[in-house]
Protein backbone atom coordinates (compact mmCIF):
# COMPACT_ATOMS: atom_id res chain seq x y z
CA UNK A 1 0.00 0.00 0.00
CA UNK A 2 1.68 3.17 -1.45
CA UNK A 3 1.01 5.95 0.99
CA UNK A 4 3.27 8.46 -0.56
CA UNK A 5 2.79 8.22 -4.77
CA UNK A 6 4.93 10.17 -7.21
CA UNK A 7 3.26 9.63 -10.58
CA UNK A 8 4.96 11.20 -12.69
CA UNK A 9 8.45 8.71 -13.16
CA UNK A 10 10.29 11.14 -15.52
CA UNK A 11 10.25 14.81 -16.23
CA UNK A 12 12.43 16.76 -18.39
CA UNK A 13 12.88 20.51 -18.70
CA UNK A 14 15.01 23.21 -20.56
CA UNK A 15 18.13 24.75 -18.59
CA UNK A 16 16.49 28.06 -17.02
CA UNK A 17 12.79 27.00 -16.83
CA UNK A 18 10.72 26.14 -14.17
CA UNK A 19 11.03 22.48 -12.89
CA UNK A 20 7.67 20.95 -10.81
CA UNK A 21 7.73 17.67 -8.97
CA UNK A 22 4.58 16.61 -7.88
CA UNK A 23 3.85 13.97 -4.51
CA UNK A 24 0.30 12.87 -3.68
CA UNK A 25 -0.23 11.34 0.15
CA UNK A 26 -3.44 9.67 1.59
CA UNK A 27 -2.04 9.11 4.89
CA UNK A 28 -3.66 11.84 7.03
CA UNK A 29 -1.46 11.43 10.14
CA UNK A 30 1.39 12.67 8.22
CA UNK A 31 2.80 15.97 9.44
CA UNK A 32 5.97 16.45 7.83
CA UNK A 33 7.34 16.43 4.00
CA UNK A 34 10.71 15.73 2.91
CA UNK A 35 12.17 15.99 -0.72
CA UNK A 36 15.49 13.89 -1.16
CA UNK A 37 17.78 14.14 -4.27
CA UNK A 38 19.93 11.23 -5.56
CA UNK A 39 22.43 11.49 -7.99
CA UNK A 40 23.49 7.67 -9.64
CA UNK A 41 25.16 5.37 -7.21
CA UNK A 42 24.98 7.97 -4.37
CA UNK A 43 22.47 8.16 -1.22
CA UNK A 44 19.90 10.05 -1.43
CA UNK A 45 20.34 13.97 -0.04
CA UNK A 46 18.21 15.88 1.81
CA UNK A 47 16.93 18.95 -0.04
CA UNK A 48 14.14 20.61 2.04
CA UNK A 49 11.04 19.63 3.70
CA UNK A 50 8.15 21.37 5.16
CA UNK A 51 6.05 20.38 8.38
CA UNK A 52 2.06 20.62 8.07
CA UNK A 53 1.59 23.91 9.73
CA UNK A 54 2.76 25.33 6.70
CA UNK A 55 1.87 25.74 3.44
CA UNK A 56 5.19 26.80 2.31
CA UNK A 57 8.91 26.73 2.39
CA UNK A 58 11.15 27.89 0.38
CA UNK A 59 15.22 27.59 0.22
CA UNK A 60 17.34 29.25 -2.68
CA UNK A 61 15.95 28.02 -5.82
CA UNK A 62 13.97 25.52 -4.55
CA UNK A 63 10.41 25.66 -2.93
CA UNK A 64 7.97 23.26 -1.30
CA UNK A 65 4.58 23.51 -1.76
CA UNK A 66 2.01 21.56 0.62
CA UNK A 67 -1.65 21.86 0.15
CA UNK A 68 -3.07 19.69 2.89
CA UNK A 69 -6.82 19.75 2.00
CA UNK A 70 -5.84 17.84 -1.25
CA UNK A 71 -2.82 15.50 0.48
CA UNK A 72 -0.29 17.06 -2.06
CA UNK A 73 3.00 18.64 -2.53
CA UNK A 74 5.18 19.80 -4.92
CA UNK A 75 8.67 20.89 -5.33
CA UNK A 76 9.65 23.90 -7.36
CA UNK A 77 13.10 24.46 -8.91
CA UNK A 78 13.50 28.05 -10.48
CA UNK A 79 15.93 28.19 -12.55
CA UNK A 80 16.07 24.95 -13.29
CA UNK A 81 20.12 23.84 -14.06
CA UNK A 82 21.59 21.54 -15.60
CA UNK A 83 23.17 19.68 -12.42
CA UNK A 84 19.83 19.02 -11.09
CA UNK A 85 19.50 16.31 -13.03
CA UNK A 86 18.40 13.32 -10.63
CA UNK A 87 15.99 11.49 -9.05
CA UNK A 88 14.03 13.04 -6.49
CA UNK A 89 12.33 11.53 -3.91
CA UNK A 90 8.93 12.76 -1.83
CA UNK A 91 9.20 11.37 1.58
CA UNK A 92 6.41 11.65 4.48
CA UNK A 93 6.23 10.96 8.41
CA UNK A 94 4.05 11.85 11.16
CA UNK A 95 5.92 13.35 14.19
CA UNK A 96 4.50 10.63 16.49
CA UNK A 97 5.86 7.89 14.65
CA UNK A 98 9.27 9.47 13.14
CA UNK A 99 11.15 6.45 12.32
CA UNK A 100 8.47 5.52 9.56
CA UNK A 101 9.52 7.84 6.96
CA UNK A 102 7.31 6.85 3.68
CA UNK A 103 9.19 7.06 0.52
CA UNK A 104 7.53 8.17 -2.90
CA UNK A 105 8.91 6.15 -6.01
CA UNK A 106 10.68 8.99 -6.85
CA UNK A 107 10.85 10.90 -10.07
CA UNK A 108 13.66 11.59 -12.58
CA UNK A 109 14.33 15.02 -13.49
CA UNK A 110 16.18 15.98 -16.51
CA UNK A 111 17.33 19.50 -17.26
CA UNK A 112 18.37 20.26 -20.90
CA UNK A 113 21.08 22.94 -21.51
CA UNK B 1 34.40 14.53 7.11
CA UNK B 2 31.44 13.42 8.94
CA UNK B 3 29.21 10.99 7.42
CA UNK B 4 28.05 7.15 6.44
CA UNK B 5 29.98 4.30 5.13
CA UNK B 6 28.52 2.01 3.51
CA UNK B 7 30.72 -1.22 2.17
CA UNK B 8 30.88 -2.82 0.18
CA UNK B 9 29.32 -1.49 -2.56
CA UNK B 10 28.92 -4.22 -4.78
CA UNK B 11 28.08 -7.55 -3.50
CA UNK B 12 27.69 -11.18 -4.95
CA UNK B 13 26.90 -14.26 -3.50
CA UNK B 14 25.45 -17.09 -4.28
CA UNK B 15 21.68 -18.51 -3.65
CA UNK B 16 21.55 -19.75 -0.12
CA UNK B 17 24.15 -18.09 1.31
CA UNK B 18 24.09 -15.65 3.91
CA UNK B 19 25.27 -12.32 3.39
CA UNK B 20 26.39 -9.22 5.65
CA UNK B 21 26.19 -5.54 5.11
CA UNK B 22 28.25 -3.32 6.87
CA UNK B 23 26.51 0.35 7.96
CA UNK B 24 28.92 2.46 10.15
CA UNK B 25 28.21 6.05 10.65
CA UNK B 26 30.69 9.17 12.53
CA UNK B 27 27.57 11.60 12.68
CA UNK B 28 26.92 10.76 16.71
CA UNK B 29 23.17 9.97 15.45
CA UNK B 30 20.94 7.91 17.56
CA UNK B 31 18.73 6.30 14.95
CA UNK B 32 20.00 4.45 12.54
CA UNK B 33 17.92 2.67 9.52
CA UNK B 34 18.06 -0.19 6.64
CA UNK B 35 15.90 0.87 3.19
CA UNK B 36 15.18 -1.26 0.25
CA UNK B 37 15.40 0.27 -3.20
CA UNK B 38 13.94 -2.12 -6.16
CA UNK B 39 13.42 -0.41 -9.86
CA UNK B 40 10.06 2.06 -10.05
CA UNK B 41 9.53 1.69 -5.87
CA UNK B 42 10.50 4.01 -3.26
CA UNK B 43 12.72 3.45 -0.15
CA UNK B 44 11.02 0.78 1.96
CA UNK B 45 11.88 0.44 5.69
CA UNK B 46 13.64 -3.05 6.18
CA UNK B 47 14.60 -2.51 10.32
CA UNK B 48 15.50 0.85 12.34
CA UNK B 49 17.05 1.23 15.59
CA UNK B 50 16.52 3.99 18.31
CA UNK B 51 18.99 3.56 19.89
CA UNK B 52 22.18 0.51 21.19
CA UNK B 53 21.41 -2.95 21.40
CA UNK B 54 17.43 -1.53 20.48
CA UNK B 55 15.89 -2.57 16.96
CA UNK B 56 12.24 -2.87 15.19
CA UNK B 57 11.22 -4.16 12.29
CA UNK B 58 9.96 -2.40 9.53
CA UNK B 59 7.62 -3.24 6.48
CA UNK B 60 9.63 -5.66 5.13
CA UNK B 61 11.54 -7.89 7.83
CA UNK B 62 11.15 -10.61 6.78
CA UNK B 63 14.28 -12.63 5.99
CA UNK B 64 16.83 -9.90 7.05
CA UNK B 65 18.60 -9.62 10.77
CA UNK B 66 20.22 -6.80 12.26
CA UNK B 67 22.07 -6.04 15.50
CA UNK B 68 23.23 -2.73 17.00
CA UNK B 69 25.96 -3.70 19.28
CA UNK B 70 27.80 0.17 19.01
CA UNK B 71 25.91 3.18 18.37
CA UNK B 72 28.06 3.54 15.14
CA UNK B 73 27.69 0.30 13.55
CA UNK B 74 24.49 -0.94 12.10
CA UNK B 75 24.89 -4.21 10.46
CA UNK B 76 22.24 -5.61 8.17
CA UNK B 77 22.13 -9.83 7.36
CA UNK B 78 20.41 -11.01 4.25
CA UNK B 79 19.90 -14.41 4.88
CA UNK B 80 18.88 -17.16 3.02
CA UNK B 81 14.97 -17.00 4.19
CA UNK B 82 15.06 -13.50 2.09
CA UNK B 83 13.09 -14.74 -1.28
CA UNK B 84 14.35 -11.82 -3.64
CA UNK B 85 17.56 -10.27 -2.07
CA UNK B 86 18.94 -8.98 -5.44
CA UNK B 87 18.05 -5.36 -4.49
CA UNK B 88 19.83 -1.77 -3.68
CA UNK B 89 20.45 -1.16 -0.24
CA UNK B 90 20.22 2.15 1.74
CA UNK B 91 21.61 2.51 5.02
CA UNK B 92 20.46 5.99 7.16
CA UNK B 93 21.24 7.83 10.16
CA UNK B 94 19.30 10.68 12.32
CA UNK B 95 19.31 12.53 15.36
CA UNK B 96 16.77 10.99 17.82
CA UNK B 97 14.45 14.36 17.84
CA UNK B 98 11.92 14.31 15.45
CA UNK B 99 11.77 15.56 12.20
CA UNK B 100 15.69 15.80 11.43
CA UNK B 101 16.34 14.16 8.09
CA UNK B 102 18.12 11.05 7.76
CA UNK B 103 21.45 10.88 5.77
CA UNK B 104 21.67 8.31 3.94
CA UNK B 105 25.08 6.14 2.89
CA UNK B 106 25.92 5.77 -0.57
CA UNK B 107 24.12 2.03 -1.22
CA UNK B 108 25.11 -1.23 -1.52
CA UNK B 109 24.10 -3.03 -4.48
CA UNK B 110 23.10 -6.59 -3.86
CA UNK B 111 23.05 -9.49 -6.63
CA UNK B 112 22.03 -13.07 -5.83
CA UNK B 113 24.27 -15.49 -8.33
Amino acid sequence: DQQVKQNSPSLSVQEGRISILNCDYTNSMFDYFLWYKKYPAEGPTFLISISSIKDKNEDGRFTVFLNKSAKHLSLHIVPSQPGDSAVYFCAALSMYNNNDMRFGAGTRLTVKP
Amino acid sequence: DGGITQSPKYLFRKEGQNVTLSCEQNLNHDAMYWYRQDPGQGLRLIYYSQIVNDFQKGDIAEGYSVSREKKESFPLTVTSAQKNPTAFYLCASSDSYSNQPQHFGDGTRLSIL
